[in-house]
C-alpha cells in the first residue's frame, strides 16, 4: 500500500533564505511523485513531478526536489525564499501502473519579512 | 468536523456512455469546490471549480461538465464518454479564512472508460 507524510505541517522561514519542505513516502513499486502549491484561492499548481528519471527534479519558481529511494524521501527545497511562495504544499504519490493517487496533509509555509 | 464524500469509488463504463460523479461536502458552507483528474503517469489536472451554486469556471476545454445544484453538491457530467477520460478524479473543498485557503481532497473515483 501506498503512504505519502509530510513531516511538518507549518513552516516559517525568513525572505531570502532556504526552503526545506519534508516528505516521505512508502510504495509497493516504482512511485511517481509530485510536489503540488496551492496559493489562497486558487486551484492546485504542480510544481514538479518524479517519474523514474532523473533523480534530481526541477520545477517551477526556482524549486526542485531530490528522489532518494534509500530514504523514501522526496523533500522540496529552494534556495532563496520568495514572499509569493507563502502558500500550502502538498507531496503526492502514485504507484506506476496505478492511477490512484495519495496526498500528503500538506505544509503551510510561511515567510517571513 | 467537516467530511467529504466522492462516489463511486470505482467505475468502469463503456465507450460513448454517459457518466456522472457525485461529490458532496459535509460540516460547511458556501465552500468552494474543485473537480481534478489525473491520467496515468500525468500530474493533476484542475478541470472545474465553483464559487457558489450555479457558478461553474472551467480550466480546460474538455468532453465533460459540472455542475452545483446545491451549496455542498458538485457533479461531473459527460454525455458520451471517450476513451481519454479514463483516470483517477478528485474533489476538493476549500474554506478561505482570513488570508489562508486550505484545501481538502475526497477519496477520489477511479474511472475507467473501455
Amino acid at each position: 500500500a501506498q503512504s505519502v507524510t509530510q513531516l511538518d505541517s507549518h513552516v516559517s522561514v525568513s525572505e531570502g533564505t532556504p526552503v526545506l519542505l519534508r516528505c516521505n513516502y512508502s510504495s509497493s513499486y516504482s512511485p511517481s511523485l509530485f510536489w503540488y502549491v496551492q496559493h489562497p484561492n486558487k486551484g492546485l499548481q504542480l510544481l514538479l513531478k518524479y517519474t523514474s528519471a532523473a533523480t534530481l527534479v526541477k520545477g517551477i519558481n526556482g524549486f526542485e526536489a531530490e528522489f532518494k529511494k534509500s530514504e523514501t524521501s522526496f523533500h522540496l527545497t529552494k534556495p532563496s525564499a520568495h514572499m509569493s511562495d507563502a502558500a500550502e504544499y502538498f507531496c503526492v504519490v502514485s504507484d506506476g501502473g496505478d492511477d490512484k493517487i495519495i496526498f500528503g496533509k500538506g505544509t503551510r509555509l510561511h515567510i517571513l519579512p | 468536523s467537516q467530511t467529504i464524500h466522492q462516489w463511486p469509488a470505482t467505475l468502469v463504463q463503456p465507450v460513448g456512455s454517459p457518466l456522472s460523479l457525485e461529490c458532496t461536502v459535509e460540516g460547511t458552507s458556501n465552500p468552494n469546490l474543485y473537480w481534478y483528474r489525473q491520467a496515468a503517469g500525468r500530474g493533476l489536472q484542475l478541470l472545474f471549480y465553483s464559487v457558489g451554486i450555479g457558478q461553474i469556471s472551467s480550466e480546460v476545454p474538455q468532453n465533460l461538465s459540472a455542475s452545483r445544484p446545491q451549496d455542498r453538491q458538485f457533479i461531473l457530467s459527460s454525455k458520451k464518454l471517450l476513451l481519454s477520460d479514463s483516470g483517477f478524479y478528485l474533489c476538493a473543498w476549500s474554506v478561505r479564512t482570513g488570508q489562508q485557503e486550505t484545501q481538502y481532497f475526497g477519496p477520489g473515483t477511479r474511472l475507467l472508460v473501455l
